[in-house]
């Protein structure tokens, strides 16, 4: 599978509790985006990088949140001392580092996302 | 603020018919807009994209129409089969590379 990967798929935590996601995007991919997904909305937008660079961070990501990609390559997104509206579908994403309006390569794909349920 | 919005929520056709899937955007500065697909417990699975140089775009069974006049976009899926059940969601983007999705039409095809 050489798709966008994502785990743990599910996590159950109780509140108060750190959280940690790993984010492997597609090979070659130099721009990772995280966003969230709550039941019956459209996913937002959280945070992205170029390469091991964090461009962008949205107002959504508070300072519990944290996301890190060291190398440039696999990422991390760890949620600190959990509460229950952080109960979510944590979605990762990739892209090439080409702008996304000029080419279809350019698309942004997808992984299955990571299920946070904090009780 | 911007927000991409959709229709209607819940989208019923018969196996083989066409199906359309209608969306409003109101940033007037995306330049760049994508469907996807996305099954229960899955991620979203890109279809399709278009560009605003654009006003129509087709794939494989479908084919997205934008109307930059009036800030709307549209899925047509032709021939519709069961696995094209899923809920639908348009998302507009423009150079900031972030995506701006709307809540999704949920797609049901009746056998």
């Amino acid at each position: 599978d050489t798709g966008v990967s994502q785990n743990p798929r599910h996590k159950i935590t109780k509140r108060g509790q750190n959280v940690t996601f790993r984010c492997d995007p597609i090979s070659e991919h130099n721009r990772l985006y995280w966003y969230r997904q709550t039941l019956g909305q459209g996913p937002e937008f959280l945070t992205y990088f170029q390469n091991e660079a964090q461009l962008e961070k949205s107002r959504l990501l508070s300072d519990r949140f944290s996301a890190e990609r060291p190398k440039g390559s696999f990422s991390t997104l760890e949620i600190q001392r959990t509460e229950q509206g952080d109960s979510a579908m944590y979605l990762c994403a990739s892209s090439l580092g080409g702008d996304i309006r000029v080419a279809s390569g350019n698309t942004i794909y997808f992984g299955e996302g990571s299920w946070l349920t904090v009780v | 603020g911007e927000s991409v919005g959709l229709h209607l929520p819940t989208l019923s056709v018969q196996e083989g018919d066409n199906s359309i899937i209608n969306c409003a955007y109101s940033n007037s500065a995306s330049d760049y807009f994508i469907w996807y697909k996305q099954e229960s417990g899955k991620g979203p699975q890109f279809i399709i994209d278009i560009r605003s140089n654009m006003d129509k775009r087709q794939g494989q069974r479908v084919t997205v129409l934008l109307n930059k006049t009036v800030k709307h976009l549209s899925l047509q899926i032709a021939a519709t089969q069961p696995g094209d059940s899923a809920v639908y969601f348009c998302a507009e983007g423009d150079s900031s590379y972030k995506l701006i999705f709307g809540s999704g039409t949920r797609l049901l095809v009746r056998p």
